[in-house]
């Protein structure tokens, strides 16, 4: 099955600075890639996503790289602003028996500084 | 998105008592299903995947005696947690997939499952 690392666990930045959220996954057969946000108590929101055909999207403020030889693709929050504190995770999808499962990083507790 | 909705979002029950938790899919019929389980400050751990019309498929280390799924129809499934105990408290979260071709998942808004 598939294995996904998340780094860093927690992250404090300044408001107006920007956020990286780092994972690395194991199996070279997935084939996409989403992050979540989470609130406390909330249901995990998608917030963007990239496929394997692609190396970069971007949605306004934040923007997801992949590089697939290395097995890593990350998350980029610039302009950071209260509202993106929240639980952030990534997942990398695999298909099991024609059914595409999500792995689910560890979770990166980001803090935006006021 | 997809819109799914589960119920209830929280409750409290007695050990050894059994507990169903409905997940609703609004806008779509699903013919697939994740549910998934978060403990406080942890990950979303996959449980199972519920298939229309068939058997559950569970992962490694969920016991499917215990937690029980029926997925009867394309736009209901349901998870029974059986004989409850304290260390079966969490956040229990079903998805759907928005189409067959695609990968993404949209969440229920969760149930809070806690075992006195």
């Amino acid at each position: 099955g598939e294995n996904v690392e998340q780094h860093p666990s927690t992250l404090s930045v300044q408001e107006g600075d920007s956020a990286v959220i780092k994972c690395t996954y194991s199996d070279s057969a997935s084939n996409y890639f989403p992050w979540y946000k989470q609130e406390l108590g909330k249901r995990p929101q998608l917030i963007i996503d990239i496929r394997s055909n692609v190396g970069e999207k971007k949605d306004q403020r934040i923007a997801v790289t992949l590089n697939k030889t290395a097995k890593h693709f990350s998350l980029h929050i610039t302009e950071t602003q209260p509202e993106d504190s929240a639980v952030y995770f990534c997942a990398a999808s695999y298909s099991d028996f024609g059914n595409e499962k999500l792995t689910f990083g560890t979770g990166t507790r980001l803090t935006i500084i006021p | 998105g997809a819109v799914v909705s589960q119920h209830p979002s929280w409750v409290i029950c007695k050990s050894g008592t059994s507990v169903k938790i409905e997940c609703r899919s609004l806008d779509f019929q699903a013919t697939t299903m994740f549910w998934y389980r978060q403990f406080p400050k942890q990950s979303l751990m996959l449980m199972a995947t519920s298939n229309e019309g068939s058997k559950a498929t569970y992962e490694q280390g969920v016991e499917k005696d215990k937690f029980l799924i029926n997925h009867a129809s394309l736009t209901l499934s349901t998870l029974t947690v059986t004989s409850a105990h304290p260390e079966d408290s969490s956040f229990y979260i079903c998805s759907e997939v928005s189409h067959p071709s695609y990968n993404e998942q949209f969440f229920g808004p969760g149930t809070r499952l806690t075992v006195l």
